[in-house]
């Protein structure tokens, strides 16, 4: 069974800093990773897709890699800000059980200090 | 704008009760979602539709029940049979069902048991 780990599962940073969210999943048998960003009580923002057959995908101040092989991806934050504050959370989407799903981590907690 | 809007924020249900969680698209996506979150845990797939008129059970169905009786509306009801419905509930849809495809939320909906 595909499971998603996230780590770390809080993380705080001063302003400026740049950063790294973790993020790795036991199968590697996936279609694509997406990265999403939750604010306190609301719904998901999707942040960046890759696909399975991309190494990474970039928007903005944010870089996501993607490592099938080892299962792995990373959410790279350039120069953070306050309003980065946020769960961060990544899914994967796989088949499993003869239908395709899409299974979520639990989330890193970012805080970004002024 | 274009999006998916759920209704209604907050609900209130008394015990024996059964409620119901709007969600409406305007986004023309084929495939709708529901999935449940609590406090720590990442989102677990109550039901999901790929197609008008059908639907799939997810990975805790019991004591929900769907219809998807138009493209645009997937209504959750969640029966008295759910022993434990005190959590955030978020709507999703996607062009097509699985994967490739960047899924999208809806802000969520709080249900408490009072």
């Amino acid at each position: 069974k595909q499971e998603v780990t996230q780590i770390p599962a809080a993380l705080s940073v001063p302003e400026g800093e740049n950063l790294v969210l973790n993020c790795s999943f036991t199968d590697s048998a996936i279609y694509n990773l997406q990265w999403f960003r939750q604010d306190p009580g609301k719904g998901l923002t999707s942040l960046l897709l890759i696909q399975s057959s991309q190494r990474e995908q970039t928007s903005g101040r944010l870089n996501a890699s993607l490592d099938k092989s080892s299962g792995r991806s990373t959410l790279y934050i350039a120069a953070s800000q306050p309003g980065d504050s946020a769960t961060y959370l990544c899914a994967v989407w796989l088949t499993q059980g003869g239908s395709e799903k899409l299974v979520f981590g639990k989330g890193t907690k970012l805080t970004v200090n002024p | 704008d274009g999006g998916i809007t759920q209704s209604p924020k907050y609900l209130f249900r008394k015990e024996g009760q059964n409620v119901t969680l709007s969600c409406e698209q305007n986004l023309n996506h084929d495939a709708m979602y529901w999935y449940r979150q609590d406090p720590g845990q990442g989102l677990r797939l109550i039901y999901y539709s790929q197609i008008v008129n059908d639907f799939q059970k997810g990975d805790i169905a019991e004591g929900y029940s769907v219809s998807r009786e138009k493209k645009e509306s997937f209504p959750l009801t969640v029966t008295s049979a759910q022993k434990n419905p005190t959590a955030f509930y978020l709507c999703a849809s996607s062009i097509l069902g699985g994967s490739g495809n960047t899924i999208y939320f809806g802000e969520g909906s709080w249900l408490t048991v009072v």
